[in-house]
């Protein structure tokens, strides 16, 4: 499984915008960058995902570089409740059988503050 | 739709003893995966049931085993506990479907062994 690197921690004042990067040198032609972020002792929640192009939805929005080998994942609005750990996955298609086994890193904690 | 719902939410049990806990998936999902996350090594894929047979494994021993039913319905099973399986359990479910991505998790079971 390719694997990602982000940093431990971040800042974020409330109502600027997150900029949570995550490097995935290793990653394949086919393999997604996935998105999920997990708020102290719950189970993690999907953000986004993408696998050549910038993505955005409700939440947020996937910024991939054109090699492939970084993205930054943008909250362009933090809120405390924002407050998490954010992992940056890399996932093989679903058609390989394999995408369910999700790899999660050590993610970075963003704690957003007023 | 109701999301994914673990039970029991927490549990406390003796070394020794075992262990069993349950997920529902989100209402038309095949795929039902387990993970378990410890502080000292993350969150770790276990294994992955798709149609009632097991797709994916991780790399734990024989101890952890699960079954899905008909209904899509899994359990996770944990023998002869030891105290190093204390950990928050989380089971996700997807469509397993090819061209569906997101894996959506529930709040997890707490299991404590003492």
């Amino acid at each position: 499984d390719a694997k990602t690197t982000q940093p431990t921690s971040m800042d974020c004042a409330e109502g600027r915008a997150a900029n949570l990067p995550c490097n995935h040198s290793t990653i394949s032609g086919n393999e997604y960058v996935y998105w999920y972020r997990q708020i102290h002792s719950q189970g993690p929640q999907y953000i986004i995902h993408g696998l050549k192009n910038n993505e955005t939805n409700e939440m947020a929005s996937l910024i991939i570089t054109e090699d492939r080998k970084s993205s930054t994942l943008i909250l362009p609005h933090a809120t405390l409740r924002d407050t998490a750990v954010y992992y940056c996955i890399v996932r093989p298609p679903v058609n390989t059988g394999t995408a369910s086994k999700l790899t999660f890193g050590t993610g970075t904690r963003l704690q957003v503050t007023l | 739709k109701a999301g994914v719902t673990q039970t029991p939410r927490y549990l406390i049990k003796t070394r020794g003893q075992q262990v069993t806990l349950s997920c529902s998936p989100i209402s038309g999902h095949r795929s039902v995966s387990w993970y378990q996350q410890t502080p000292g090594q993350g969150l770790q894929f276990l294994f992955e049931y798709f149609s009632e047979t097991q797709r994916n494994k991780g790399n734990f021993p024989g101890r952890f085993s699960g079954r899905q039913f008909s209904n899509s319905r899994s359990e996770m099973n944990v023998s002869t506990l030891e105290l190093g399986d204390s950990a928050l359990y989380l089971c996700a479910s997807s469509s397993g479907r090819s061209g569906s991505t997101e894996a959506f998790f529930g709040q997890g079971t707490r299991l404590t062994v003492v």
